[in-house]
């Protein structure tokens, strides 16, 4: 199975500033055939189901703000939110859907400083 | 019109069985591999199983294997997941999704369902 491990567990930032996420892979999420990394981000708020925020590691889903922005390939991603703002608060997970056995990192958890 | 709820969650004993069942609407359910997700309080999201479109496949994390068994009834739009020999770990609440549907240049956002919770405790 693929292990995906995100840095670091939790975060505080300030409000306008940037908040970066790292999430590695045990092996490569690269789909060389198609050249597509099949990893996305989500966002979990308390009560909530995850909400999809990026795809192909680097594309924000529809609606999703631009301050979201995802980057990497093959091992390495970061998510990254610019200009935080206090409704980002939440836990984000990485995802790989490389393979069948769909795995998650454990979190980032992102608060206001 | 909520594409995914799930339904049978509860409170049960460790050793015990308990059915979850998820009803779909609004996509054409035979299309799609579904999966199951768990999350234990307070903890993050964890893979439970994924079932193909027609059924024919399963897969299972490590941890469920040989306990859990997902299951899909193509004519009435509804997947399910039935659960033996709970433990206490088990406890979580457990969704149901659809995965991202991706063509070549773009994808469609997967579904999630609210989640039913899971209770093992003696």
């Amino acid at each position: 199975d693929i292990v995906m491990t995100q840095s670091p567990d939790s975060l505080a930032v300030s409000l306008g500033e940037r908040a970066t996420i790292n999430c590695k892979s045990s092996q490569s999420v690269l789909y060389s055939s198609v050249n597509k990394n099949y990893l996305t981000w989500y966002q979990q708020k308390p009560g909530q189901p995850p909400k999809l925020l990026i795809y192909w590691a680097s594309v924000r889903d529809s609606g999703v703000p631009e301050r979201f922005s995802g980057s990497g390939s093959g091992t390495d991603f970061t998510l990254t939110i610019s200009n935080l703002q206090a409704e980002d608060v939440a836990v984000y997970y990485c995802q790989q859907h490389f393979t069948t056995l769909r795995t998650f990192g454990q979190g980032t958890k992102v608060e206001i400083k | 019109q909520v594409p995914l709820v799930e339904s049978g969650g509860g409170v049960v004993q460790p050793g015990r069985s308990l059915r979850l069942s998820c009803a779909a609407s609004g996509f054409i359910f035979t299309n799609y591999g579904l999966h199951w997700v768990r999350q234990a309080p307070g903890k993050g999201l964890e893979w439970v199983a994924v079932i193909s479109h027609d059924g024919s496949r399963t897969y299972y994390a490590d941890s469920v294997k040989g306990r859990f068994t997902i299951s899909r009834d193509n004519s009435k739009d509804t997947l399910f997941l039935e659960m033996n020999s709970l433990r206490i770990a088990d406890t979580a609440v457990y969704y149901c999704v659809k995965d991202l549907d991706c063509g070549s240049t773009s994808c469609n956002s997967p579904y999630w369902g609210q989640g039913t919770r899971v209770t093992v405790s003696s």
